[in-house]
């Protein structure tokens, strides 16, 4: 059981140029996120999904677009890269713990470096 | 979701107690104080949460303030694995839509020294 896994782990980009991040996970869990941290800085949402096919906009959508066609994967695409954009980027699963509470379950991130 | 403060940094000696502090004193009365740490560059990890009772499980103990405007994380024998950042987050227990989202300060950071 890897829980919450993210390629790649480092990537560096031109600005302008698109990539793709990849979150998966082995646990069914319905809720899916991705957030960005940057340095010094708490996480921010950028999108999430409640389910297979369904997205929603998160704190800080601009530039970013999901995907959601598998339930174990959710997708993270930069079209145009900008350096804007460097940052770590966490994916996270909602799913239960334990004593009836959810919890969180976060991926090891993405470190982005946009020059 | 209400707003919480905290000092950005505190230190503690190992095997000594840490004590975190946390304001929230516009928090609602159904609003939760959930406690997350993240330990280097890793993803933020779940540490206690509670509502109004103190709470203790196998890693820390929370201590809720009765007018629940504040709260305490206690972690009761640091070691230097325990040096993290450690985020106080008061959100509603409801795990649908955009509720189920968290929304992370700053955290403070806590050093372990030998």
């Amino acid at each position: 059981n890897a829980g919450v896994t993210q390629t790649p782990k480092f990537r560096v980009l031109k600005t302008g140029q698109s990539m793709t991040l990849l979150c998966a996970q082995d646990m069914n869990h319905e809720y899916m996120y991705w957030y960005r941290q940057d340095p010094g800085m708490g996480l921010r949402l950028i999108h999430y999904s409640v389910g297979e096919g369904t997205t929603a906009k998160g704190e800080v959508p601009d530039g970013y677009n999901v995907s959601r066609l598998k339930k174990q994967n959710f997708l993270l695409g930069l079209e145009s890269a900008a350096p804007s954009q460097t940052s770590v980027y966490f994916c996270a699963a909602l799913g239960p713990a334990d004593q009836g509470r959810y919890e969180q379950y976060f991926g090891p991130g993405t470190r982005l470096t946009v020059t | 979701d209400a707003k919480t403060t905290q000092p950005p940094s505190m230190d503690c000696a190992e095997g000594r107690a840490a004590n975190l502090p946390c304001n929230h004193s516009t928090i609602s009365g159904n609003e939760y104080v959930y406690w997350y740490r993240q330990i280097h560059s890793q993803g933020p990890q779940y540490i206690i949460h509670g509502l109004k009772n103190n709470e203790t499980n196998e890693m820390a103990s929370l201590i809720i303030t009765e007018d629940r405007k504040s709260s305490t994380l206690i972690l009761p024998h640091a070691t230097l694995r325990d040096t993290a950042v450690y985020y106080c987050i008061v959100r509603v227990a409801i795990y649908t839509g955009a509720n189920s989202k968290l929304t992370f300060g700053k955290g403070i950071t806590l050093s372990v020294r030998p």
